[in-house]
């Protein structure tokens, strides 16, 4: 079955810091995976997604994830963290169709 | 624009009763899915529809029934069999047929049991 790790059930940068999420997966074959961002009561909006083709996927928000099948790692990176990135993030993949198995997501806090 | 519409956002019931939420979407999306989320613990699946008519138990589908009618509309009965069901509900809605093709949420539906 696939699994969704994500290290970290907190994270916590200083505002023009390096943002970085992990995220492990565990997946027989080479699988679909995502990021997602979640405000305070609300839905959950994508932030990149992998599929195929090039392992450095950019995102919105200045936001990227590398895939790398070697390490079954998908890890989310923005180079200078910003206030408005203050959120919870969840990692997830598919195999079969499109039913997504979910990391137990990381809160993300930047302080000022 | 399209989307995903979820109603109520709050919703407050006596433990005991069945209580429905709706999921309306407007994506013309083939598959539609319902997730409960509760924290340090991800979104589980409850229940997915692939097809009107033909739906399919998730991982937690104990306490909770669907109904697939129409292709537009997902709606979720929470039942007094559900021993925990006060939880943030997610509607979530994609389409099938392309693959790593990504779910679209709703902003959910806060459900609180006393």
């Amino acid at each position: 079955a696939q699994s969704v790790t994500q290290l970290g059930s907190h994270v916590s940068v200083s505002e023009g810091a390096l943002v970085l999420l992990r995220c492990n997966y565990s997946s027989s074959v080479p699988p679909y995976l995502f990021w997602y961002v979640q405000y305070p009561n609300q839905g959950l909006q994508l932030l990149l997604k992998y599929t195929t083709g090039a392992t450095l996927v950019k995102g919105i928000n200045g936001f990227e994830a590398e895939f790398k099948k070697s390490e079954t790692s998908f890890h989310l990176t923005k180079p200078s963290a910003h206030m408005s990135d203050a959120a919870e993030y969840f990692c997830a993949v598919s195999k079969y169709g499109n039913k997504l198995v979910f990391g137990a997501g990381t809160i993300l806090r930047v302080k000022s | 624009d399209g989307g995903i519409t979820q109603s109520p956002k709050y919703l407050f019931r006596k433990e005991g009763q069945n209580v429905t939420l709706s999921c309306e979407q407007n994506l013309n999306h083939d598959a539609m899915y319902w997730y409960r989320q509760d924290p340090g613990q991800g979104l589980r699946l409850i229940y997915y529809s692939q097809i009107v008519n033909d739906f399919q138990k998730g991982d937690i589908a104990e306490g909770y029934s669907v109904s697939r009618e129409k292709k537009e509309s997902f709606p979720l009965t929470v039942t007094s069999a559900q021993k925990n069901p006060t939880a943030f509900y997610l509607c979530a809605s994609t389409d099938w047929g392309a693959l790593g093709s990504p779910l679209h949420f709703g902003n959910g539906t806060r459900l609180t049991v006393t």
